[in-house]
């Protein structure tokens, strides 16, 4: 167990929905990032939060936003989805967003289908 | 931006022998390199990492080098048990904005 806890484990949808995962870092983590995992593209980071702001983006698409809330924890909401957008979505945390390399702690994931 | 390449994608080894996994990176300017395991349905894991200022790191069974001159990083693991069977990933990241971008992936089974 990472202590990094994700909810839902499980999210069937359909297109055009909405939807809205949601992460908690380990205690004392600042920094929480938002991986997609597909069969074609792999592991690709979304985007990362450090202390509430928005730090890095990466190819996050238009329809999908996240937050990071004052207690830490953080949310990614997705819209308009379509079939391809459906995934495994984790959510990493680690200590701090300086130094070199700060090592990132993976939730468990949330396996998002879209019918 | 940064691109990892990871070879090879799929491994098989018998029980007991070695494996050895290979990454290569780009952006000269990357000094942090993860390696995670990634059983079927469940989370990467980390299980090694190595910082720009090493050349090696080694916890039991499981090593990882690292060639700053040729941008490329190798994880070594010895001695194969059926548990090692998974995917594994190798990562690269900066110091600032430490987004982790990852190679495809090698599938590793160990035959027993």
């Amino acid at each position: 167990d990472s202590g990094v806890t994700q909810t839902p484990k499980h999210l069937i949808t359909a297109t055009g929905q909405r939807v809205t995962l949601r992460c908690s870092p380990r205690s004392g983590d600042l920094s929480v990032y938002w991986y997609q995992q597909s069969l074609d593209q792999g592991l690709q980071f979304l985007i990362q939060y450090y202390n509430g702001e928005e730090r890095a983006k990466g190819n996050i698409l238009e329809r999908f936003s996240a937050q990071q809330f004052p207690d830490l924890h953080s949310e990614l909401n997705l819209s308009s989805l379509e079939l391809g957008d459906s995934a495994l979505y984790f959510c990493a945390s680690s200590v701090t967003n300086t130094g070199i390399g700060d090592t990132q702690y993976f939730g468990p994931g949330t396996r998002l289908t879209v019918l | 931006g940064e691109n990892v390449e990871q070879h090879p994608s799929t491994l098989s080894v018998q029980e007991g022998d070695s494996a050895v996994i290979k990454c290569t990176y780009s952006d000269s300017a990357s000094n942090y390199f993860p390696w995670y395991k990634q059983e079927l349905g469940k989370r990467p894991q980390l299980i090694i990492d190595i910082r720009s200022n090493v050349g090696e790191k080694k916890d039991q069974r499981i090593a990882v080098t690292l060639n700053k001159t040729a941008k490329h990083f190798s994880l070594h693991i010895t001695e194969t048990q059926p548990e090692d069977s998974a995917v594994y990933f190798c990562a690269a990241s900066k110091v600032y904005g430490n987004k982790l971008v990852f190679g495809a992936g090698t599938i590793l089974r160990v035959k027993s």
